[in-house]
């Protein structure tokens, strides 16, 4: 997962100011994944990304989130007007292809970045 | 509800102890990763098991796939302090074409001490 790059590692906002997390995809790799862990929680799936679209958002909150691939750069998780229970890891993976996972092909996650809302 | 149940939840062992934990569920999986995670760091893959009665072996690490792919296991043989971690099942669906989608467990906290 060492090629899964998202930055910041760490991020505090205060309540109400807006977050964004990036996610650099490995080399070659054109899908991205979101996903996010609570404190206690096991990791949830939030967003689906290919470039320029939004494959599945279903994972996503309705309001205050959004998540961009753009066709140059990283792929963006933004959160506005953070609230306390933002506070969380928020995990980027990619993998090469569709990532069928029945089929054995496997998605490669990040480092994570931990958003803490003060 | 949480659709894999793992457990033990919390697991301390001594060095050179054998260990087994589980991955539960009652819905079928098309595929089902193993990862470990340590604190502040991200999900690590282990394995991935498709087949039904799968059993892969990485080094001290024995992973099975249910027959019915509901289940799973993981087996470490002469446990270490080098494998205390966060040991995490994940399983994709084939429902509704999202099967990039993975569902995880709680996790099991594994405590190796020397």
């Amino acid at each position: 997962n060492a090629g899964v790059m998202q930055n910041p590692r760490h991020l505090v906002r205060r309540r109400g100011q807006e977050a964004r997390l990036r996610c650099s995809p490995m080399k070659g790799h054109s899908h991205v994944y979101w996903y996010r862990q609570l404190p206690e929680e096991g990791l949830k799936f939030m967003v689906y990304l290919q470039k320029e679209n939004i494959i599945d958002e279903s994972g996503m909150p309705k309001e205050r989130f959004s998540a961009e691939f753009p066709k140059e750069g990283p792929s963006i998780l933004r959160i506005q007007q953070v609230v306390r229970g933002d506070s969380a890891a928020y995990f980027c993976a990619s993998s090469p292809n569709l990532g069928l996972l029945g089929s054995g092909n496997t998605i490669y996650f990040g480092e994570g970045s931990w958003l803490t809302v003060v | 509800t949480q659709l894999l149940e793992q457990s033990p939840q919390f697991l301390s062992i001594q060095e050179g102890e054998n260990l087994t934990v589980y991955c539960n569920s009652s819905s079928v999986f098309s595929s089902l990763q193993w990862y470990r995670q340590e604190p502040g760091e991200g999900p690590v893959l282990l394995v991935t098991v498709v087949t039904g009665g799968e059993v892969k072996k990485l080094k001290r690490l024995t992973f099975q796939f249910g027959d019915a792919r509901k289940d799973s296991s993981l087996h470490i043989t002469a446990a270490q302090p080098g494998d205390t971690g966060l040991y995490l099942c994940a399983g994709a669906r084939n429902s509704g074409g999202s099967n990039y989608k993975l569902t995880f467990g709680k996790g099991t906290l594994l405590t190796v001490n020397p």
